[in-house]
Formats: C-alpha cells, sequence, structure tokens
C-alpha cells in the first residue's frame, strides 16, 4: 500500500540556518503531497501541498517539490527560526480517492538562537 | 472565519469505559474525517463521514463508531476502552470528497487509566 518515509530527527538548527527535510513516498498512483506542521500541544496546521509532478508548494518561505522520478518532496527552508520549532509531517492523499491522508512518522525541528 | 474545532480538549476515562468526542467542520466543509495520534507518531485515518454515512474506514476495530449529523458536525465514539486507546484525536474537514486538502482541528487528548 502506499506510505511516506521521513527523515528521523530531531534535526537541531542554529538560527539563520538552511532546513532541508527528507520525505519519500510509495504511491500506485499520482497523490497530492502535502506537509503540515504541529506546534507543542496543537492540531495539524497545512503548510503546503503539490498536487502533480514539478510542481512546488510554497508558504512562509517554506517550499518542497514534487518529484516524481525520485518519489520525493522535501521540505526546505533558506533561513530558520525560532519560531518554526516543531514537529514536521509529510502526508500524501491515498490513491483512488480514499479521502485518506497517509503520514510520516514526523521530524521534529529544534531552532536554537 | 471559524475552523475546526473539537470538544472537550482533553478528556480522562478509565478502561472499559466508553467515550464520546465531538467535532464542527471549517465554515462550508460537509466531508469529516478522524485521525488517531499516538505519542510520537504520525496520524492514523479511521475513518471518513460525508452525507451523515462512513464513506471510508481504516484499519481499526468496531468498538470505533461514528456519526454526522445533517449540520455536518460529527461524533467519534469508542467502547469498551483499552489503555492503548491513550491518543490525540484528530478531526479534519475538507468541503467535499474530491477535494484532498484536510483541514485540521486542535484534537482531543484522551487519556485512558
Amino acid at each position: 500500500g502506499d506510505s511516506v518515509t521521513q527523515m528521523e530527527g530531531p534535526v537541531t538548527l542554529s538560527e539563520e540556518a538552511f532546513l532541508t527535510i527528507n520525505c519519500t513516498y510509495t504511491a500506485t498512483g499520482y497523490p497530492s503531497l502535502f506537509w503540515y506542521v504541529q506546534y507543542p500541544g496543537e492540531g495539524l496546521q497545512l503548510l503546503l501541498k503539490a498536487t502533480k509532478a514539478d510542481d512546488k508548494g510554497s508558504n512562509k518561505g517554506f517550499e518542497a517539490t514534487y518529484r516524481k522520478e525520485t518519489t520525493s518532496f522535501h521540505l526546505e527552508k533558506g533561513s530558520v527560526q525560532v519560531s518554526d520549532s516543531a514537529v514536521y509531517f509529510c502526508a500524501l492523499s491515498e490513491s483512488g480517492n480514499t479521502g485518506k491522508l497517509i503520514f510520516g512518522q514526523g521530524t521534529t525541528l529544534q531552532v536554537k538562537p | 472565519d471559524a475552523g475546526v474545532t473539537q470538544s472537550p480538549t482533553h478528556l480522562i476515562k478509565t478502561r472499559g469505559q466508553q467515550v464520546t468526542l465531538r467535532c464542527s467542520p471549517k465554515s462550508g466543509h460537509d466531508t469529516v474525517s478522524w485521525y488517531q495520534q499516538a505519542l510520537g507518531q504520525g496520524p492514523q485515518f479511521i475513518f471518513q463521514y460525508y452525507e451523515e454515512e462512513e464513506r471510508q474506514r481504516g484499519n481499526f476495530p468496531d468498538r470505533f463508531s461514528g456519526h454526522q449529523f445533517p449540520n455536518y458536525s460529527s461524533e467519534l465514539n469508542v467502547n469498551a476502552l483499552l489503555l492503548g486507546d491513550s491518543a490525540l484525536y484528530l478531526c479534519a474537514s475538507s468541503p467535499g470528497l474530491a477535494e484532498d486538502t484536510q483541514y485540521f482541528g486542535p484534537g482531543t487528548r484522551l487519556t485512558v487509566l
């Protein structure tokens, strides 16, 4: 079945450093891909999405490009802030439009001043 | 524009009891999905409701049931609670079955003692 794999965390960076969180997926069809962010004690917030190959999703300085050839959707940000500290989840919409989102295990980002 | 709301915020139950969690979708959304997020894990899909019917179901036992009301709000019921049911329960809504982007509420933290 469809699945998502994220890089292990935690990722610890200094403020203004460059961020990459790797995400790869397995899917039988052409899913939409998502990044969600979860701040401590809160629910998930949609960060960005891409719906087809070579699409780039972007929001709040974060970007991710849908790479069908490498089945990847890596999250990047050029300069992180302390306020970006959170858990980041990569997800895909299950093939066949089942309404089910399949999530990776999450990657914790810690940004130090 | 009110987002997805959930109640209660926290709940403590004992093994064998039953619990009901509630969700109101984002304005204009008619499709509600429920997810279980164990500590340190990504959310796992429980089921989805549309037009007051369960449309899709994940790999959860029949102890987990739900309901959707004519105003699109939804309930998640869990019977015969087990310690392993302790988790954050997330509700997500979307504007129809064809839309794969889901917006999440803050969650209900259930603790089973």
